[in-house]
């Protein structure tokens, strides 16, 4: 298996741009989940899937940001505007419910 | 409320010494996980090791142990024979029962090991 597969690794943008991270779950996962890295914040959880439902999206920081999950496969995390406060690196982690998550590469997102 | 703490930001210990990270834990919920992740510069967080509220015996992997003491709420790991590539952040993390698949993660530790 290829593991969690994140798109794109590095993403460098202009503020006001609409940005949109990808993930590729394991296969057979049913749960997927999107963190927020910082060095102030450390790891937050934005949101997290069940079977593509959302059920917690409690970490999202505000209306700008979105979270999709159209089929067990993919999901998108969008950003519109970006704005600099949201450079951090953005991880996709993916469970099949038992025990550990498995995190993805993680995508580094600068605003500038 | 479900929280972790990890109150140590930082760590040098010295290459072939055995470390003890800590972590201690807060939950009503009797039935919980506990994980343990590396991070190292690259960036990538790797599983290391989970134990199970209700598991009778610490949980073991290859030189990771996790040394849970449940009456104390915590968990710490422990890692043997210390090598270079073990420098990295640890981050000590739970889940429950009643948060389903969601879990929380402590600030971290940074571990730098010194040959």
């Amino acid at each position: 298996d290829a593991g969690v597969i994140q798109s794109p690794r590095h993403e460098v943008t202009e503020m006001g741009q609409e940005v949109t991270l990808r993930c590729k779950p394991i296969s057979g996962h049913n749960s997927l989940f999107w963190y927020r890295q910082t060095m102030m914040r450390g790891l937050e959880l934005l949101i997290y899937f069940n079977n593509n439902v959302p059920i917690d999206d409690s970490g999202m920081p505000e209306d700008r940001f979105s979270a999709k999950m159209p089929n067990a496969s993919f999901s998108t995390l969008k950003i519109q505007p970006s704005e600099p406060r949201d450079s951090a690196v953005y991880f996709c982690a993916s469970t099949s419910g038992a025990n550990e998550q498995y995190f993805g590469p993680g995508t580094r997102l600068t605003v500038t | 409320a479900q929280k972790i703490t990890q109150t140590q930001p930082g760590m040098f210990v010295q290459e072939k010494e055995a470390v003890t990270l800590d972590c201690t834990y807060d939950t009503s919920d009797p039935s919980y996980g506990l994980f343990w992740y590396k991070q190292p510069s690259s960036g990538e967080m790797i599983f290391l090791i989970y134990q199970g509220s209700y598991d009778q015996q610490n949980a073991t992997e290859g030189r990771y142990s996790l040394n849970f003491q449940k009456a104390r709420k915590s968990a710490n790991l422990v890692i043997s024979a210390s090598q270079l590539g073990d420098s990295a952040m640890y981050f000590c993390a739970m889940r429950t029962r009643s948060s389903a698949s969601k879990i929380i993660f402590g600030s971290g530790t940074r571990l730098s090991i010194r040959p």
